[in-house]
């Protein structure tokens, strides 16, 4: 069984557009996260999102939205997208903030 | 807030030669460390994990951590490289007061 899966695994896509990537874990963590990896392989956390509570990395643009429907699922949609949004997003799942996170697999991002 | 530093964000052995990849780490609290590592087009994925006990932690694929308070460091070892231990390594830490840092990565080459 997948502990961390997203869906798409690619998504190319045009300036502009609006688009989401779904991120679902079913080892019953509290805490979810979005990750953007860049070119150079250095992660940046985007959210962090622990029982409705909501943390958001100030440098994220606000077109960047997580929505959470349940404790298992954690989406990430972005509003305009530009081509600086092009990335590997990964999302992860940990027990506690304190505790080692799981990762998905990751989203190729690209915007042309 | 707690941080990492990795020193040297390429290492070069050659097979059967020994793998040291440094991290040093900054934080005001008691801290949890980590090794993730992450192959080529996947996420990343727990090498090993310091939390308080054992000052040196033993992981999978034959790799190894000490926890060293006074150098602030949580250096990673493995006695001999493997061709199939080429990837990418992040080192992380993650305290009571804030969410996991990571460090900007270490690629490592082996050289047959």
């Amino acid at each position: 069984d997948t502990a961390v899966s997203q869906t798409p695994k690619y998504l190319v896509t045009q300036m502009g557009n609006d688009k989401s990537i779904k991120c679902e874990q079913n080892l019953g963590h509290d805490t979810m996260y979005w990750y953007k990896q860049d070119s150079k392989k250095f992660l940046k956390i985007m959210f962090s999102y622990n029982n409705k509570e909501l943390i958001i990395n100030e440098t994220v643009p606000n077109r960047f939205s997580p929505k959470s429907p349940d404790k298992a699922h954690l989406n990430l949609h972005i509003n305009s997208l530009e081509l600086g949004d092009s990335a590997v997003y990964f999302c992860a799942s940990s027990p506690d903030s304190l505790y080692e996170q799981y990762f998905g697999p990751g989203t190729r991002l690209t915007v042309t | 807030a707690q941080s990492v530093t990795q020193l040297g964000s390429h290492v070069s052995v050659s097979e059967g030669a020994l793998v040291l990849l440094r991290c040093n780490y900054s934080s005001s609290v008691p801290p949890y460390l980590f090794w993730y590592v992450q192959y080529p087009n996947q996420g990343l994925q727990l090498l090993l994990k310091y939390t308080s006990a054992a000052t040196l932690v033993k992981g999978i694929n034959g790799f190894e951590a000490e926890f060293k308070k006074s150098e602030t460091s949580f250096h990673l070892t493995k006695p001999s490289a493997h061709m199939s231990d080429a990837a990418e390594y992040f080192c992380a830490v993650s305290d009571r007061n804030n969410d996991m840092r990571f460090g900007a990565g270490t690629r490592l080459t082996v050289k047959p």
